[in-house]
């Protein structure tokens, strides 16, 4: 059973640009969250979705954040118009249902790049 | 508001000596709660949870937790360090809307 996949590990977007993160969650999970991890400040809750819906959208910016999870396929993670501050980690995790008396497992995070 | 606190930013411990990472949570985050491990540019790894039942928790790689109630703490413990264990530490509890509400981390670091 493989485990929480992300991909690309690594992604340098210049200005402007836009960055797609994918995360495929582990078989048989349909909870997907989404975290940004900056230096020294721990991991930030940013969206929280069930197969095809946003359940908690509470930590992502206004504008050019947006998360799907659609019915085939893995979740996606889009930032439009990357700015210098974008530059993170990005985590994706799974759960079997909501974490509230089970766990969620994490990918190996997306760490992006932006000059 | 729903917060989790982790107490120390870093704590540097000489190996084979016991250690105790401190963190408290807030009243009104869910009493499920977890220590996560991460590696450098590694994802997060569970070193366990509490949902239930007896407060003293074990985990992976030797560690144990205790859940206080009164003192809203989950403070993790290892009574012999080695250079692996050096890494960064999360304290998680679960939040009202069903996410991971993380401490800050503490790092970890093993010195021969």
């Amino acid at each position: 059973n493989a485990g929480v996949m992300q991909n690309p590990r690594h992604l340098v977007r210049r200005r402007g640009q836009e960055a797609r993160l994918r995360c495929s969650p582990m078989k048989g999970h349909s909870h997907v969250y989404w975290y940004r991890q900056l230096p020294e400040e721990g991991l930030k809750f940013m969206v929280y979705l069930q197969k095809e819906n946003i359940i908690d959208e509470s930590g992502m910016p206004k504008e050019r954040f947006s998360a799907e999870f659609p019915k085939e396929g893995p979740s996606i993670l889009r930032i439009q118009q990357v700015v210098r501050g974008d530059s993170a980690a990005y985590f994706c995790a799974s759960s079997l249902t909501r974490i509230k008396n089970t766990e969620a497992f994490f990918g190996q995070g997306t760490r992006l790049t932006v000059v | 508001a729903q917060s989790v606190t982790q107490l120390d930013s870093q704590v540097p411990v000489f190996e084979e000596a016991p250690v105790e990472l401190r963190c408290n949570y807030s009243s009104s985050v869910s009493v499920y709660l977890f220590w996560y491990v991460q590696y450098p540019n590694q994802g997060l790894q569970l070193l366990l949870k509490y949902l239930s039942g007896s407060t003293l928790v074990k985990g992976i790689n030797g560690f144990e937790a205790e859940f206080n109630k009164s003192q809203t703490s989950f403070h993790l413990r290892k009574p012999s360090v080695h250079i692996s264990d050096t890494a960064e530490y999360f304290c998680a509890g679960s939040g009202s809307q069903g996410n991971l509400i993380f401490g800050k981390g503490t790092k970890l670091s093993v010195k021969p």
